[in-house]
């Protein structure tokens, strides 16, 4: 089966650095990505972490330890724009992509 | 840049008609996607293919059917819709080669009466 917990929300200020987390349990494993929804809008590809390890892009960095089958999504320089939720998704191989409920990030002034 | 567009923003439906919800993408992708969203639920797949005429059931088929005929172009029907298929569509595809991320449209809102 599939498991992947996110927080549902979280507050953080702008200027500031947010982590939002995700762990999974899952029977395949390729790869986890992340993606950005903003309300009534579609969602769009952030990153795609295979290997353990930090990858950095920009203000946004993506961590995964598939030992500890954990990842997070770090955003840095919070800006108002960035309040928007936030979907963990697991690669578990066959095409086959398993999300999770997805985080809501509130970016107050 | 990839292009996914569903044919509807918005739908309502009553309960009992046969709805059928369409996707083109126009990158030549391989693979096509239709999920739902709900509240506290995330997105569910419902169906996806890997090739025209193909088709392969997600983690929740039921009621629905879906219709590859071309390349770009994916359809998502709901039988005899129910009320409690109300929800958000959202279609998606992909290349098949790789780990490739999965390019979105902009959803459905479906409500069935």
């Amino acid at each position: 089966g599939q498991n992947i917990d996110q927080p549902t929300e979280m507050t953080a200020t702008e200027g500031a650095i947010v982590q939002i987390n995700c762990t999974y349990q899952t029977s395949g494993f390729n790869g986890l990505f992340w993606y950005q929804q903003h309300a009534g809008e579609a969602p769009t590809f952030l990153s795609y972490n295979v290997l353990d390890g930090l990858e950095e892009k920009g203000r946004f960095s993506s961590f995964l330890s598939r030992s500890k089958g954990y990842s997070y999504l770090l955003l840095k320089e919070l800006q108002m724009k960035d309040s928007a939720s936030y979907l963990c998704a697991v690669n578990g191989g066959y095409q086959k992509v398993t999300f999770g409920t997805g985080t809501k990030l509130q970016v107050i002034p | 840049d990839v292009k996914v567009t569903q044919s509807s923003r918005y739908l309502v439906k009553r309960t009992g008609e046969k709805v059928f919800l369409e996707c083109v993408q126009d990158m030549d992708h391989e693979n096509m996607f239709w999920y739902r969203q709900d509240p506290g639920l995330g997105l569910r797949l419902i169906y996806f293919s890997y090739d025209v005429k193909m088709k392969e059931k997600g983690d929740i088929p039921e009621g629905y059917s879906v219709s590859r005929e071309k390349k770009e172009r994916f359809s998502l029907i709901l039988e005899s819709a129910s009320t409690n298929q109300t929800s958000m569509y959202l279609c998606a595809s992909s290349y098949s080669f790789g780990d490739q991320p999965q390019h979105f449209g902009d959803g459905t809102r479906l409500s069935i009466l």
